[in-house]
């Protein structure tokens, strides 16, 4: 079954500390991964999309990685900010299947306190 | 600006009432989904469409119907049938197909909070 499991499940960290979150998926075929930052009562916001071919993505504080072999990506925050106080949610991309190739992991809930 | 739109952006509905949840896109997006979202859960993909006058039913259609009569536009009726349907509901959009890294992201309304009163 295509699944995509993230860790933590919450996260409270303080402001300017780094953290990392997890996602591990079984989707097969794989097309791409993508993170996603949802703010409360906001839709989601796209980070970062890497294929099959990328191990790392940046964009700006954020940087993903992604290990194909072993199924694993991972989301890097940077010098955290309280505007990073939000879901974050790991998407995986396959082909057909009944989900239209979108798979969702139920997100880790990030709090940066100051 | 290029999009995607929903509305309202609040809804309250009263047991035994069919509402109709909007979802425009200006992107010439082939795809576009319906999602619920309920507290600590992940989304949950109730109706796809990949191209017009044609939608599939996700996981929890139950109780939902759908339309595509247009590329722009993919409405979602809560129906009387769906017993628990108060929850944050999202819309999203993206390409059909892979042409490239920038093409593949799916881009999300704001979405929709249906309250049952």
């Amino acid at each position: 079954k295509n699944q995509v499991e993230q860790s933590p499940q919450s996260l409270i960290i303080l402001e300017g500390k780094n953290c990392t979150l997890q996602c591990n998926y079984t989707v097969s075929p794989f097309s791409n991964l993508r993170w996603y930052k949802q703010d409360t009562g906001r839709g989601p916001v796209s980070l970062t999309i890497m294929t099959f071919s990328e191990n790392t993505k940046s964009n700006g504080r954020y940087t993903a990685t992604l290990d194909a072999d072993t199924k694993q990506s991972s989301l890097h925050i940077t010098a955290s900010q309280l505007s990073d106080s939000a879901s974050y949610i790991c998407v995986v991309s396959g082909y057909g299947g009944s989900q239209g190739n979108l798979i969702f992991g139920k997100g880790t809930k990030l709090s940066v306190k100051p | 600006d290029g999009g995607i739109t929903q509305s309202p952006k609040y809804l309250f509905r009263k047991e035994g009432q069919n509402v109709t949840l909007s979802c425009e896109q200006n992107l010439n997006h082939d795809a576009m989904y319906w999602y619920r979202q309920d507290p600590g859960q992940g989304l949950r993909l109730i109706y796809y469409s990949q191209i017009v006058n044609d939608f599939q039913k996700g996981d929890i259609a139950e109780g939902y119907s759908v339309s595509r009569e247009k590329k722009e536009s993919f409405p979602l009726t809560v129906t009387s049938a769906q017993k628990n349907p108060t929850a944050f509901y999202l819309c999203a959009s993206r390409t059909s197909r892979d042409r490239g890294i920038g093409n593949t992201e799916a881009f999300f309304g704001q979405g929709t909070r249906l309250t049952v009163v």
